[in-house]
């Protein structure tokens, strides 16, 4: 189970801000990777990968995206919000199937 | 560039079937395992199942098991989603994803289905 925190977060433009998410189970992998991802969404847009193992930023993402954590403990941090990042943020592990998300956390930029 | 498109979506009575299809281009289709995701109206991200790059290995999330039947044909750069006895709640957008060992790099713009009599 992916357990989100806030699940709503408002946010001042300009102003840094913070998710986190945790697991009921460590996410590494015996491969000895952490299988944890951000996804960003948009209303009526698909989903968008932000980061992926814990920290790595996709590459079509902005640097002010960063990622950090642990086994079953992960944050993830804007530096600067800008208007085009309100939305709704979700975790998701991918180490072993079933992939599981968190609930989702509905940023709104003010 | 990497592009996955659905189809197939549409209203369907409860107890019909639907297939959903998901094409695939730019990239080397029969490298990688393709996963349905869906989105019920206004709630989170909902794991449906995956098939393995080869078709050998296959899996479901427990809300659709032994209903729906995911496949694909390496062929045609196509995964499909035979959905049969459907429920109302089984409405929902349904994306395709491109697995990336561990995460989805890639997803479908989605495809509606609805279930309504």
């Amino acid at each position: 189970v992916m357990t989100q925190s806030p699940l709503f977060l408002p946010v001042t433009l300009g102003r840094p801000a913070s998710i986190s998410c945790r697991s009921s189970r460590s996410l590494v992998s015996s491969d000895g990777n952490t299988y944890l991802n951000w996804y960003h969404q948009r209303p009526g847009h698909s989903p968008r990968r932000l980061i992926y193992e814990v920290s790595t930023r996709d590459f079509r993402v902005p640097d002010r995206f960063s990622g950090s954590g642990s086994g079953t403990d992960f944050t993830l941090k804007i530096n600067r919000v800008e208007a085009e990042d309100a939305g709704v943020y979700y975790c998701m592990q991918g180490v072993e199937w079933p992939w599981t998300f968190g609930q989702g956390t509905k940023v709104e930029v003010k | 560039q990497v592009h996955l498109v659905e189809s197939g979506g549409g209203v369907v009575q409860p107890g019909r079937s639907l297939r959903l299809s998901c094409v695939a281009s730019g990239f080397n289709f029969g490298r990688y395992a393709l996963h349905w995701v869906r989105q019920a109206p206004g709630k989170g991200l909902e794991w449906v199942a995956v098939i393995w790059h080869d078709g050998s290995k296959k899996d479901y999330g427990d809300s659709v098991k032994g209903r729906f039947t995911i496949s694909r044909d390496n062929s045609k750069n196509t995964v499909y989603l035979q959905m049969n006895s459907l429920r109302a709640e089984d409405t929902a957008v349904y994306y395709c994803g491109r697995d990336d060992y561990g995460t989805f790099d890639y997803w479908g713009q989605g495809t509606l289905v609805t279930v309504s009599s």
